[in-house]
């Protein structure tokens, strides 16, 4: 089974900093990862798929880059309803999530 | 517009069975893999399994947590998949979200419904 394991496990930031959040898989995933964002009390969201593709509907300020086992998934500028829990998926071996990004308001 | 709305449910005891449904609308329901997610307690989301559309056969595939007690179904008349779980134990408690599967990812998610697994 394909490990994610995403860091921080909590990020304390104000509203119009950047954010940056990684992903590191433990056998490469080519570029077969996935990002969702989910707030309380909701479904996930799917933000951005094959590493770098924006979902539809997903605001520009949210990017993913990385390939083969490290991702990363940038937030250019929080706005307040950013905060959230973030994961990672992968599906280059069956599924499998990260075990989530807290993005919390310092 | 694309939804997924799950039912079904609720409170068990432990060694029981309960099914979960997952009415879908908006999209071509036959042709779409429908995914199981679940999530204990608010943390970590777990995959369960999935069945795939028909031009794929409905093939199934299930994570090995729940593989031989869980069953995925699809009935493409009324646009809705089943997730069958036997054998219910109390580490099954949680938020179970059909999803919907496009190759690498899951792009539209149902609300979830609760399965408490307690005696």
């Amino acid at each position: 089974e394909i490990v994610l394991t995403q860091s921080p496990a909590t990020l304390s930031l104000s509203p119009g900093e950047r954010a940056t959040l990684s992903c590191r898989a433990s056998q490469t995933v080519s570029s077969y990862l996935a990002w969702y964002q989910q707030k309380p009390g909701q479904a996930p969201r799917l933000l951005i798929y094959d590493a770098s593709n924006r979902a539809t509907g997903i605001p520009a300020r949210f990017s993913g880059s990385g390939s083969g086992t490290d991702f990363t998934l940038t937030i250019s500028s929080l706005e307040p309803e950013d905060f959230a829990v973030y994961y990672c998926q992968q599906r280059s071996s069956w599924w499998t999530f990260g075990q989530g990004t807290k993005v919390e308001i310092k | 517009e694309v939804q997924l709305v799950e039912s079904g449910g609720g409170l068990v005891q432990p060694g029981g069975s309960l099914k979960l449904s997952c009415a879908a609308s908006g999209f071509t329901f036959s042709d779409s893999a429908i995914h199981w997610v679940r999530q204990a307690s608010g943390i970590g989301l777990e995959w369960v399994g999935h069945i795939r559309g028909k031009v794929n056969n409905y093939a199934t595939a299930y994570a090995a947590s729940v593989k031989g007690r869980f069953t995925i179904s699809r009935d493409d008349s009324k646009n809705t998949a089943y997730l069958q779980m036997n054998s219910l134990k109390t580490e099954d408690t949680a938020v179970y979200y059909c999803t919907r599967g496009v190759l690498t990812n899951f792009d539209y998610w149902g609300q979830g419904t609760l399965v408490t697994v307690s005696s």
